[in-house]
């Protein structure tokens, strides 16, 4: 099945322990990003991946890191998570930069 | 300011109904746009995508582009309780590789 997985679905942390969400896509596909959402403020992208080792910064990147040594997994890594990054967070993947997102399933984390 | 705006609803309507959502972009460069509808707690599904003026159907729903008045709609008729979810407008200009939300509409269809 054709998906973008996500793990884990539910973290919850403390102030500064460094934390990784992985993404992963079965579907060969070149474009992938991160977005959180956060009530009233939508869908806010967080870093995206235009192909392997190629990435740059969406409209909220502080706090964030990610990278892309391999086509199907874009993980996010929040070094020193702030109860500011507590939110969901959703991967995206599409075929090109130009084509409609696939998202996964969310992660809802909350930093304490 | 906000790149793609949308009122936040919630918009009701009754079930058989036309449901109108609205979506403005400022960015004049923004060549591809796109509706998702998201479920309480669940993720955006892709429900149209629409990339030149005018109007796109599918099924129950339509898109409709206006680039000069930097507007894009979804019209989804004989609206179902099912229906009932936040729709997201987003918008892509070509010449960047960020695709920007809109806050959603909750759109309610009452039975």
């Amino acid at each position: 099945e054709a998906q973008v997985t996500q793990n884990p679905r539910y973290l919850i942390t403390v102030t500064g322990k460094k934390l990784t969400v992985t993404c992963s896509q079965n579907m060969n596909h070149e474009y992938m990003s991160w977005y959180r959402q956060d009530p009233g403020l939508g869908l806010r992208q967080i870093y995206y991946s235009m192909n392997v080792e190629v990435t740059d910064k969406g409209d909220v990147p502080e706090g964030y890191k990610v990278s892309r040594k391999e086509k199907r997994n874009f993980p996010l890594i929040l070094e020193s998570p702030s109860p500011n990054q507590t939110s969901l967070y959703f991967c995206a993947s599409s075929p090109t930069a130009n084509s409609p997102l696939h998202f996964g399933n969310g992660t809802r984390l909350t930093v304490t | 300011q906000k790149e793609v705006e949308q009122n936040s609803g919630p918009l009701s309507v009754p079930e058989g109904a036309i449901a109108s959502l609205n979506c403005t972009y400022s960015d004049r460069g923004s060549q591809s746009f796109f509706w998702y509808r998201q479920y309480s707690g669940k993720s955006p599904e892709l429900i149209m995508s629409i990339y030149s003026n005018g109007d796109k159907e599918d099924g129950r729903f339509t898109a409709q582009l206006n680039k000069a008045s930097q507007y894009v709609s979804l019209l989804i008729r004989d609206s179902q309780p099912s229906d009932s979810a936040t729709y997201l407008c987003a918008a892509r200009m070509d010449s960047s590789y960020k695709l920007i939300f809109g806050s959603g509409t909750r759109l309610l269809v009452r039975p």
